[in-house]
């Protein structure tokens, strides 16, 4: 069975600091890997994703995400961190398309002028 | 071109009663799937459909059931409603075959069950 594991279920960093959110993911095949964000009161939004091409990933909003086997993890970034980045950030595998995403609980990540 | 789209945006109903979540796929998708997200919890998976068909299904009971039309459209639909049944429900759309490996997402209909 798959499964994901977000480290720190909340986040806080200065504008400007580097953003660092992790995720590791269990797997018994190799996995398709996304992140996706969340603003209040709203549906999820794709961030980027990993399907076995590039290991290191760039999404929208200057996020990137490197894909590291060894580690099983699948961790996002961003260098600079702007408040309209304030969100919830949710970690999600699946064996293949259209197979069932499996989400980790999420990481609410507060920016702080 | 319009994204996943689903209705209504919110909901309030009673222990026991019936409901029914409707979703529109994005343009060119030919697969839909529902999900839950209890409040403070990630999204879980309850069903996929595939031509008219549910293709796949998690760890939900029989209560929760679903339907898609031949326009992919589908239904997601809660019997006996269970205070616990309140969540937001999210739809995803995407491509089926070599070319679909993303879910895009709707914005979701909250329910709460009273």
């Amino acid at each position: 069975a798959q499964s994901v594991t977000q480290l720190g279920s909340h986040v806080s960093v200065s504008e400007g600091a580097l953003v660092l959110l992790r995720c590791n993911y269990s797997s018994s095949v190799p996995p398709y890997l996304f992140w996706y964000v969340q603003y209040p009161n709203q549906g999820l939004q794709l961030l980027l994703k990993y399907t076995s091409a590039a290991t290191l990933v760039k999404g929208i909003n200057g996020f990137e995400a490197e894909f590291k086997k060894s580690e099983t993890s699948f961790h996002l970034t961003k260098p600079s961190a702007h408040m309209s980045d304030a969100a919830e950030y949710f970690c999600a595998v699946s064996e293949a398309g259209n197979t069932p995403l499996v989400f980790g609980k999420g990481t609410r990540l507060s920016v702080i002028a | 071109d319009a994204g996943v789209t689903q209705s209504p945006t919110h909901l309030i109903k009673t222990r026991g009663q019936q409901v029914t979540l409707r979703c529109s796929p994005k343009s060119g998708h030919d697969t839909v799937s529902w999900y839950q997200q209890a409040l403070g919890q990630g999204p879980q998976f309850i069903f996929q459909y595939y031509e008219e068909e549910e293709r796949q299904r998690g760890n939900f009971p029989d209560r929760f059931s679903g339907h898609q039309f031949p326009n992919y459209s589908s239904e997601l639909n809660v019997n006996a409603l269970l205070l616990g049944d309140s969540a937001l429900y999210l739809c995803a759309s995407e491509a089926d075959g070599p070319g679909g490996d993303t879910q895009y997402f709707g914005p979701g209909t909250r329910l709460t069950v009273l």
